[in-house]
């Protein structure tokens, strides 16, 4: 089983519907989780990031934590065709005394105008 | 605020030479510099993960004496691969973060070995 799973997609959603963007984990101890957006040819950028459960909104985006069910979620409202990106969840996982970033495989968003 | 510059964006050599790409923080100082590469449609793998002033710590299956690693400083951080032949053509992508958990990605350097 991968650490951090993303369905990989894609993803098509027409212009102005909410993109729902689904992440599972496998470490239970993990405490950090980030969503970063990677364009084609470039370098992923952050979007947010979440630590607590429940919903963090910033903007049109919002990120979703639910510990015990080890998944986390970035909804995208008012999807614009800008928003076409693949988009990778990343978990902070635990590996004896180190902590490292863990990126799923991502999940391409096309957004539809 | 947490930019994170990488050069040079793109290179190309010829089979056999070294490359250096340079990383840097340009408005904190990153006591950790990540250093990743991604093949096409791939995801990101981590190659290593380096703190100032210490040697670097690699991802098993990464060659150690083939991508050196240099973290002389708070803001600079450095990746040479070494005798670089076509199948390391990638890109090369580094992140900073400091005492915080959040990593901060550069531009991604681009190598095309001939």
């Amino acid at each position: 089983q991968k650490e951090v799973e993303q369905n990989s997609g894609p993803l098509s959603v027409p212009e102005g519907a909410i993109a729902s963007l689904n992440c599972t984990y496998s470490d239970r101890g993990s405490q950090s989780f980030f969503w970063y957006r990677q364009y084609s040819g470039k370098s992923p950028e952050l979007i947010m990031f979440i630590y607590s459960n429940g919903d963090k909104e910033d903007g049109r985006f919002t990120a979703q934590l639910n510990k015990a069910s080890q998944y986390v979620s970035l909804l995208i409202r008012d999807s614009q065709p800008s928003d076409s990106a693949t988009y990778l969840c990343a978990v902070l996982i635990s590996s004896g005394s180190a902590r490292q970033l863990t990126f799923g495989s991502g999940t391409q968003l096309t957004v539809l105008p | 605020g947490a930019v994170v510059s990488q050069h040079p964006s793109r290179v190309i050599c010829k089979s056999g030479t070294s490359v250096k790409i340079e990383c840097r923080s340009l408005d904190f100082q990153a006591t950790t510099m990540f250093w990743y590469r991604q093949f096409p449609k791939q995801s990101l793998m981590l190659m290593a993960t380096s703190n100032e002033g210490s040697k670097a710590t690699y991802e098993q299956g990464v060659e150690k004496d083939k991508f050196l690693i240099n973290h002389a400083s708070l803001t600079l951080s450095t990746l040479t691969v070494t005798s670089a032949h076509p199948e390391d053509s990638s890109f090369y992508i580094c992140s900073a973060s400091s005492e915080v958990e959040t990593q901060y990605f550069g531009p991604g350097t681009r190598l095309l070995v001939l």
